[in-house]
């Protein structure tokens, strides 16, 4: 059955950078987009951006462009995401969530949290 | 980027049925027929239960049901039982591909 599996929990200072990621298993990697949603406590959704893992294409929310950037590895059916010059609003649970192929999200990892603090 | 905008929260007694709106523009709900919906109970990731704006995914309950006209989109929940009990999220597509879910609504079932 097809299950997201995300790393663990990060502590990170500010103006620091983590990496974050979101192994798939239980079918074909390549044939679903993968979202980044995040969501600080007590708050709600905020969506990041997509990837397209058959070619690595992105897009960001403005919001994000420029300071998260979304990866993956083929090989090991994992996406990525690099979050750098961290602040302490950047404290939030990350999802990764797969893409339907119908604009939505049918599937989601655990959620790997990242607090930024010093 | 402004989020889309729902009812902070919405409740109804058991056996009930409840409507949550969700508004945005003719650059995302109301261009596209890209609506879904979430639930989300406590701790827990958030499920779909409704994709492009009527479509439940195999396995969920038929008590939920969306529609839009315009640029709002509403999600109903008929007969509500205690377990309906959760924070549930509009999303929508938007006109320079990217996406933007609501601010959330709180529905308690009383």
């Amino acid at each position: 059955q097809v299950q997201l599996v995300q790393s663990g929990a990060e502590v990170k200072k500010p103006g620091a950078s983590v990496k974050i990621s979101c192994t798939a298993f239980g079918y074909t990697f390549t044939n679903n987009k993968f979202h980044w949603v995040r969501q600080a406590p007590g708050q709600g959704l905020e969506w990041i951006g997509i990837i397209n893992p058959k070619d690595g294409a992105t897009r960001y929310a403005q919001k994000f462009q420029g300071r998260f950037i979304m990866t993956r590895d083929t090989s090991t059916s994992t996406v990525y995401m690099e979050l750098s010059s961290l602040r302490s609003e950047d404290t939030a649970l990350y999802f990764c969530m797969r893409d339907n192929t119908r604009w939505a999200c049918d599937y989601s990892g655990q959620g790997s949290l990242v607090t930024v603090s010093t | 980027q402004s989020a889309l905008t729902q009812p902070a929260s919405v409740s109804g007694s058991p056996g009930q049925w409840i409507t949550i709106s969700c508004t945005g523009t003719s650059s995302d709900v109301g261009g596209y027929n890209f609506v879904s919906w979430y639930q989300q109970h406590p701790g827990q990731a958030p499920k779909l239960i409704i994709y492009d704006v009527t479509n439940r995914p195999s396995g969920v309950s038929t008590r939920f049901s969306g529609s839009k006209s315009g640029n709002t989109a509403s999600l109903t929940i008929s007969g509500l039982q205690a377990e309906d009990e959760a924070d549930y999220y509009c999303c929508s597509y938007r006109s320079d591909t990217t996406y933007v879910f609501g601010g959330g609504t709180r529905v308690t079932v009383l």
